[in-house]
């Protein structure tokens, strides 16, 4: 079965450190995967997504991540962090079955950043 | 493209009544998705349209639990006889035919007393 792991439920960085959220799939095949953003009492923005092609993805707000077939990560990744990046993040894993888009979503890791 | 909009934002209720909510998603999107999400977990697969067609339906999805997308736009959600149990945050995300990525609206928090 399908699933999604974030095995950080909290991350405290500061302010200008640099930041890596980590996320492991279980799936057969390769699988779309994502990252969504989701400020407190608010919806989930995408941040960027990989389905195939280059492993290396960049998104908004200056976040990257890197897909890893061998180890089943899908990490995402900012050099220098703002105060307003302070967030839950989830990533999710989608893939096509019978003609339909499927998802699945890890439990989250809420980033904390300190001035 | 003026994003998934979703109304209302917030919505308390009494154990044991009816409420529906309502989600219009970006225009011309064929996809739609319901979601609910508890206090620290990831959203959770409610129910899948494609136009108007339900598809799909997930084992959480008690008896009590309805959608609808009658002409393939907007579509509703009703929970009836809610429960405490039903407090969460439900999402609605839509996602256009062929493109993988799905976009979610604001959200609307239910509080059952």
């Amino acid at each position: 079965a399908q699933s999604v792991t974030q095995p950080d439920i909290h991350i405290t960085v500061s302010e200008g450190a640099s930041l890596e959220l980590r996320c492991n799939y279980s799936y057969g095949a390769t699988p779309y995967l994502f990252w969504y953003v989701q400020s407190p009492g608010q919806g989930l923005q995408l941040l960027l997504k990989y389905f195939s092609g280059d492993t290396l993805v960049q998104g908004i707000k200056g976040f990257e991540a890197e897909f890893k077939r061998s180890q089943s990560s899908f990490n995402l990744r900012k050099p220098s962090v703002h105060w307003s990046d302070a967030a839950e993040y989830f990533c999710a894993v989608g893939w096509a079955s019978s003609g339909t888009y499927k998802y699945i979503f890890g439990t989250g890791t809420r980033l904390k950043v300190l001035a | 493209d003026t994003g998934v909009s979703q109304d209302p934002r917030h919505k308390i209720t009494k154990r044991g009544q009816n409420v529906t909510f309502r989600c219009d998603p970006i225009s011309e999107h064929n996809r739609l998705y319901w979601y609910r999400q508890t206090l620290g977990q990831g959203p959770e697969f409610l129910t899948y349209f494609q136009n108007e067609a339900q598809l799909e339906k997930s084992r959480l999805l008690s008896d009590r639990f309805s959608a609808e997308r009658p002409k393939g736009s907007f579509s509703t959600l009703e929970i009836q006889r809610t429960e405490q149990g039903d407090s969460a945050m439900y999402l609605c995300a839509s996602g256009a035919g062929g493109r993988y990525e799905q976009y979610f609206g604001p959200g609307t928090r239910l509080t059952v007393t």
